[in-house]
C-alpha cells in the first residue's frame, strides 16, 4: 500500500530556532497537506499544496510540494512555545483518502 | 466555518459492551465522512469511508461487523464499536468532506475510547 516516510521522528530545539521536516513517498500524490496535532485533539490543517513545485507560506510556516510529486517539506521559522506538537504530512488520493506520515514530534526548550 | 464535532470526547466501557461515537458537521453538509484510528504515539490510520445514504467502505484489515458505521444524514455519521475489547482502546477521529470542489477534509476533536 501507499506509505509516507516522514523525518525526523522527533526534534528537540531551542525557542527561536528554525525547524525543517520532510516527507517522501513511493507513490505520486496530487495534493499534499501538512497538519499539526496537539495532545488529545484532532489534526488541524496548516498548509495544503496542490501543484508540483508549489511553495506556500502561512505565517512562519513554509511548505513546498516536490517537482516529482513524491515529496514535500515543511519549515517553521523562529519557533515559539506554541509550536510544540506533532506534525503530520499527508497525501490525498484520488478517492479523497488521506495517507499520513508517521509524524514529527516537536519539543521546544524555552 | 467548517466545524466538526465528536461525541463523546472520551468514554470508558467494560469489555464486551458496545460503544457509539457520533461525528457531526456543524455548519456544512458533508457528502463523505471518514473514520480514523490512532494508537498512542502512532499516526492516523483510515478505517472506513462513509457516504450519506450508502454503505461504508472499509479499509483492508478493518472488520465491518465490529465497527458499524451509519451515515444517515449529511451532517451525522456514527461509529459503533461492537463487543469492545481492550485492544480496541484507541483515539477515534472523524473527518468530514463537503464533496466535489471542496478543498479539504475537516477533522473532529477525537474520541478517546478505553475498554477495561
Amino acid at each position: 500500500g501507499q506509505q509516507l516516510n516522514q523525518s525526523p521522528q522527533s526534534m528537540f530545539i531551542q525557542e527561536g530556532e528554525d525547524v525543517s521536516m520532510n516527507c517522501t513517498s513511493s507513490s505520486i500524490f496530487n495534493t499534499w497537506l501538512w497538519y499539526k496535532q496537539d495532545p488529545g485533539e484532532g489534526p488541524v490543517l496548516l498548509i495544503a499544496l496542490y501543484k508540483a513545485g508549489e511553495l506556500t507560506s502561512n505565517g512562519r510556516l513554509t511548505a513546498q510540494f516536490g517537482i516529482t510529486r513524491k515529496d514535500s517539506f515543511l519549515n517553521i521559522s523562529a519557533s515559539i512555545p506554541s509550536d510544540v506538537g506533532i506534525y503530520f504530512c499527508a497525501g490525498l488520493t484520488g478517492a479523497q483518502k488521506l495517507v499520513f506520515g508517521q509524524g514529527t514530534r516537536l519539543t521546544i526548550n524555552p | 466555518g467548517a466545524v466538526v464535532s465528536q461525541h463523546p470526547s472520551w468514554v470508558i466501557c467494560k469489555s464486551g459492551t458496545s460503544v457509539k461515537i457520533e461525528c457531526r458537521s456543524l455548519d456544512f453538509q458533508a457528502t463523505t465522512m471518514f473514520w480514523y484510528r490512532q494508537f498512542p504515539k502512532q499516526s492516523l490510520m483510515l478505517m472506513a469511508t462513509s457516504n450519506e445514504g450508502s454503505k461504508a467502505t472499509y479499509e483492508q484489515g478493518v472488520e465491518k461487523d465490529k465497527f458499524l458505521i451509519n451515515h444517515a444524514s449529511l451532517t451525522l455519521s456514527t461509529l459503533t464499536v461492537t463487543s469492545a475489547h481492550p485492544e480496541d482502546s484507541s483515539f477515534y477521529i472523524c473527518s468530514a468532506w463537503r464533496g466535489a470542489g471542496a478543498d479539504t477534509q475537516y477533522f473532529g476533536p477525537g474520541t478517546r475510547l478505553t475498554v477495561l
